[in-house]
């Protein structure tokens, strides 16, 4: 079945402790994204990539980085510089790379991230 | 004030009534428009994705496009319980529908 597969679905970071979630894709999507859901806000972009090697930062990128390396992978580490984690994390694909169009993006089913 | 506006309810009806779910926005350089579904601890699921003004039907689903009024919405015939879950509308103003503005998300209830 081709999906888009985040995990772990539950983590807990500590103080000052970095930690990274992982998205992995098998639609052969060329651009993938990170969001941030909070209560009552909707979904706020992190991070997106449209190809590999290269990603732009979204509108709350601070205390976020990313890597693409891999077409099907985009991992999203949390560092201790982002002083409010606790959100639930959804990565998304979409087959648009540059110049794309109608290109409609899917989401994963998320990443719980928790303060301990 | 936000670029996109969504009612986040909560909104309860009846089995079988007829739903309308509603987004407002100021950029009106919007014009791709996407409606999602998601459900308690999961990512959003499409539902409807159009370009510009009009309708677009798909099933009990109706997405409608009034880019004067800068106003969309979401109908759900025959609503079930099932279609219980929060709606999330979406839109871009790129061709690639890459950047993305949401709504807060309505949570809507269909009681049996």
């Amino acid at each position: 079945d081709g999906g888009i597969t985040q995990s772990p679905k539950y983590l807990f970071r500590k103080e000052g402790q970095n930690v990274t979630l992982s998205c992995e894709q098998n639609l052969n999507h060329d651009a993938m994204y990170w969001y941030r859901q909070d209560p009552g806000q909707g979904l706020r972009l992190i991070y997106y990539s449209q190809i590999v090697n290269d990603f732009q930062k979204g509108d709350i990128a601070e205390g976020y980085s990313v890597s693409r390396e891999k077409k099907e992978s985009f991992p999203l580490t949390v560092t201790s510089a982002q002083k409010n984690p606790t959100a639930f994390y959804l990565c998304a694909s979409s087959m648009g790379g540059f110049g794309a169009v109608n290109q409609p993006q899917h989401f994963g089913d998320g990443t719980r991230l928790s303060i301990l | 004030q936000k670029e996109v506006e969504q009612d986040p309810g909560p909104l309860s009806v009846p089995e079988g009534a007829i739903v309308s779910l509603n987004c407002t926005y100021s950029n009106s350089a919007f014009q791709y428009f996407m409606w999602y579904r998601q459900y308690s601890r999961k990512g959003p699921e499409l539902l409807m994705y159009t370009y510009s003004s009009g309708n677009k039907e798909d099933g009990r689903f109706t997405a409608q496009v009034d880019k004067s009024s800068k106003y969309i919405s979401l109908f759900i015939r025959d609503s079930q319980p099932s279609d219980s879950a929060t709606y999330l509308c979406a839109m871009s103003a790129d061709q690639g529908a890459q950047k993305l503005v949401f709504g807060q998300g309505t949570r809507l209830t269909i009681n049996p």
